[in-house]
């Protein structure tokens, strides 16, 4: 167990909906992030949030935003779904703080859109 | 970010060592080397990261070569449950006004162990 936790674990819906996809970090890390892993495409890096604030991004789609909340639980909401955003969403968590630590993975959302 | 190129797959029998090759040429001198694997179903899983020196923990070793332009990831002995994707990753640090952190993992498409009994 990584400690991370992501709910749901498995989600339907039907395209042009919206849904939010809940991840609950490591006691203690300030850090977490949101991957996309499609058949296709593999693990692919969405967003990075630091202790609130965003610090990094990768191709994330303006129909996604995602936050990071005082709590430090984060929120990753994607919107207008389309076919191709199936996928499964996995959370990452680590300490941060100035020196090099390993990330920490949730098992994942899969998102399944129809 | 620095690429990484390992081959598609590789094979094991059980009990036996494996060693997972990783090219990453175009590596800088902060770059920190990272190995995760995932298992079917599940999230990538930490395995062990290093710099410079060669590295050992309970999963397995990391010998890093001494120009840093490669890495091998050491499995002393294959179970059937070290069956994964293994993925070599570079990664780059972060410069912010909290000071120095790390960043991102940027995953490629890694190597499919394949273990036998």
């Amino acid at each position: 167990d990584s400690g991370v936790t992501q709910t749901p674990k498995h989600l339907i819906t039907a395209t042009g909906q919206r849904v939010t996809l809940r991840c609950s970090p490591r006691s203690g890390d300030l850090s977490v992030y949101w991957y996309q892993q499609s058949l296709d495409q593999g693990l692919q890096f969405l967003i990075q949030y630091y202790n609130g604030e965003e610090r990094a991004k990768g191709n994330i789609l303006e129909r996604f935003s995602a936050q990071q909340f005082p709590d430090l639980h984060s929120e990753l909401n994607l919107s207008s779904l389309e076919l191709g955003d199936s996928a499964l969403y996995f959370c990452a968590s680590s300490p941060m703080g100035g020196r090099d630590s390993p990330l920490h993975f949730g098992n994942g959302t899969r998102l399944t859109v129809t | 970010d620095a690429k990484t190129t390992q081959p598609n797959s590789m094979e094991s029998n059980e009990e036996e060592p494996v060693h997972l090759p990783c090219n990453h040429s175009t590596i800088s001198g902060t770059d920190y080397i990272h190995w995760y694997r995932q298992l079917p179903s599940q999230g990538p899983e930490y395995v062990i990261h290093g710099l410079t020196s060669n590295v050992n923990n309970r999963m397995a070793s990391l010998a890093i070569a001494e120009d840093r332009k490669s890495s091998t990831l050491i499995l002393h002995r294959a179970t059937l449950r070290d069956a994964a994707v293994y993925y070599c990753i570079l990664r780059a640090p972060l410069y912010g006004a909290g000071g120095t952190s790390y960043g991102k993992l940027t995953f490629g498409q890694g190597t499919i162990l394949t273990v036998h009994p």
